[in-house]
């Protein structure tokens, strides 16, 4: 049961260009949606996250941009730099959720080279 | 900065065995969890704490699995019986400074204990 698809499980991009993460979800009562990235051997980590009445949410070099009527999300890396390799999690959550689970995707794995 | 601890790193017990894994969350946040990933596949969330109680759980948190908070600072899962599928890397997260509502779906994660059920 994948409420959260990200169908890309990797992704390569080089130094200073964008990286672009995609994420899709079926479950319509999701209205609060999150980036998590993830080094190995390590828990994964907040990055950003965007409410369903927001379609664009910017944080230095990482914007996330919602598209509620496709039900799509996006995570933007600009400039991309090789620290930024790791894993990449969308996850999603209804407001009306009292225990505030988060439905993770399976992750995307980006990698930026010099 | 304030971080999310877990002990032990790596846990090997043998099936039927009953396992305790430990988790320190931020002191000052509310909600605490657990989440688990099967190698090769997605994190899934198991269960949210507050206020000494369950708040949620999910399908895969059966009888076999319990949480408490034994003192005021310890957060624990325990599984009863361990079997072969029970092998995973399980995350502890807490989220929810006190009085910030949006806040509480940024959780953070602690290092994860992998546990390894033969």
């Amino acid at each position: 049961d994948q409420q959260v698809k990200q169908n890309s499980p990797s992704l390569s991009v080089q130094e200073g260009r964008i990286s672009i993460l995609n994420c899709d979800y079926t479950n319509s009562m999701f209205d609060y949606f999150l980036w998590y990235k993830k080094y190995p051997a390590e828990g994964p980590t907040f990055l950003i996250s965007i409410s369903s009445i927001k379609d664009k949410n910017e944080d230095g070099r990482f914007t996330v941009f919602l598209n509620k009527s496709a039900k799509h999300l996006s995570l933007h890396i600009v400039p991309s730099q090789p620290g930024d390799s790791a894993v990449y999690f969308c996850a999603a959550s209804p407001l009306s959720n009292s225990g505030y689970a988060l439905n993770f995707g399976k992750g995307t794995s980006l990698l930026v080279t010099p | 900065e304030p971080e999310v601890t877990q002990t032990p790193s790596h846990q090997v017990t043998q099936m039927g065995q009953e396992v305790i894994l430990r988790c320190v969350p931020i002191s000052n946040h509310l909600y605490f969890y657990w989440y688990r990933q099967i190698l090769g596949q997605k994190v899934e969330f198991l269960v949210s704490f507050y206020n000494n109680e369950i708040s949620e759980k999910s399908e895969i948190f059966d009888d076999q699995f319990s949480v408490e908070r034994p003192d005021g600072s310890n957060f624990t899962l325990k599984i009863r019986s361990t079997k072969l599928e029970d092998s995973a890397m399980y995350f502890c997260a807490s989220s929810c400074p006190a009085h910030i509502s949006l806040s509480c779906y940024e959780q953070f994660f602690g290092p994860g204990t992998r546990l390894t059920v033969l």
